[in-house]
C-alpha cells in the first residue's frame, strides 16, 4: 500500500499571501487530521476530517480551514498567512476515527512565510 | 494548558544501555497513549500504544508502563541502538472521537 503523501513538499509564501496544502491518505483510511510543528511546540493538532466532516478542531485561528472530498483526499488552506505560521505541516490517516487509533503520518509541507 | 508533557527536551544514553523516555498528562480522561518516533524530514511513525486498562505493553525492544494514578506512562528502549537516535512524541486521547495530543516531543540520542 502506497503510505500518506503530501504535496507540495516545500512552499516559500510572503505575509498576506494564501496557501493550500494537498494530503492523500492511505487507501481506504476515512480520517486525515492535520498538526502544526513548530520548533519547541511539538505537534499542535488543527482539524480532522472522517468521510468529509470535520470531527474534531484544534485552538487554532479561523485562518486555519480544511476540507475532505469523498475520495478522502484532505486540503488545508490558510490565509492571510503570518510569519509565525511558518511551520511544518503535518497530515496523517487512519482506517477509523483518530482517537484510539493508530495514524499513520506522511512526510509533511514545509512552509516560509517570508 | 499542555495536557500532555514531556519534561525532558533531550537524553543521551550509552550504546547497548536503557533508554527511558518519560511522560506525564492532565486530563484523566485519557484512555490510550501512544509514541512515536520521527527522524529529520520525515513524518512520526507509529511505535507502540497502550490502553488505559493495561499497565504495560511490550514489543520487541519497546516497552510502555502507564501508571494511571501518577498520571504517567513511560517508553523503555533495550538495548538502545544507533538507529533509536530520533526525537519521541508522546500522544493521548479519549477513544476514537477524540482529538489526539501530542507532547512537545524528547529527542533521544544514542552515544557509541
Amino acid at each position: 500500500k502506497a503510505g500518506v503523501t503530501q504535496t507540495p513538499r516545500y512552499l516559500i509564501k510572503t505575509r498576506g499571501q494564501q496557501v493550500t496544502l494537498s494530503c492523500s491518505p492511505i487507501s481506504g483510511h476515512r480520517s486525515v487530521s492535520w498538526y502544526q510543528q513548530t520548533p519547541g511546540q511539538g505537534l499542535q493538532f488543527l482539524f480532522e476530517y472522517f468521510s468529509e466532516t470535520q470531527r474534531n478542531k484544534g485552538n487554532f485561528p479561523g485562518r486555519f480551514s480544511g476540507r475532505q472530498f469523498s475520495n478522502s483526499r484532505s486540503e488545508m488552506n490558510v490565509s492571510t498567512l503570518e510569519l509565525g505560521d511558518s511551520a511544518l505541516y503535518l497530515c496523517a490517516s487512519s482506517g477509523d476515527l483518530a482517537g484510539g487509533n493508530e495514524q499513520f503520518f506522511g512526510p509533511g509541507t514545509r512552509l516560509t512565510v517570508l | 494548558d499542555q495536557q500532555v508533557k514531556q519534561n525532558s527536551p533531550s537524553l543521551s544514553v550509552q550504546e547497548g544501555r536503557i533508554s527511558i523516555l518519560n511522560c506525564d498528562y492532565t486530563n484523566s480522561m485519557f484512555d490510550y497513549f501512544l509514541w512515536y518516533k520521527k527522524y529529520p524530514a520525515e513524518g512520526p511513525t507509529f511505535l507502540i500504544s497502550i490502553s488505559s486498562i493495561k499497565d504495560k505493553n511490550e514489543d520487541g525492544r519497546f516497552t510502555v508502563f502507564l501508571n494511571k494514578s501518577a498520571k504517567h506512562l513511560s517508553l523503555h528502549i533495550v538495548p538502545s541502538q544507533p538507529g533509536d537516535s530520533a526525537v519521541y512524541f508522546c500522544a493521548a486521547s479519549g477513544i476514537r472521537d477524540d482529538k489526539i495530543i501530542f507532547g512537545k516531543g524528547t529527542r533521544l540520542h544514542i552515544l557509541p
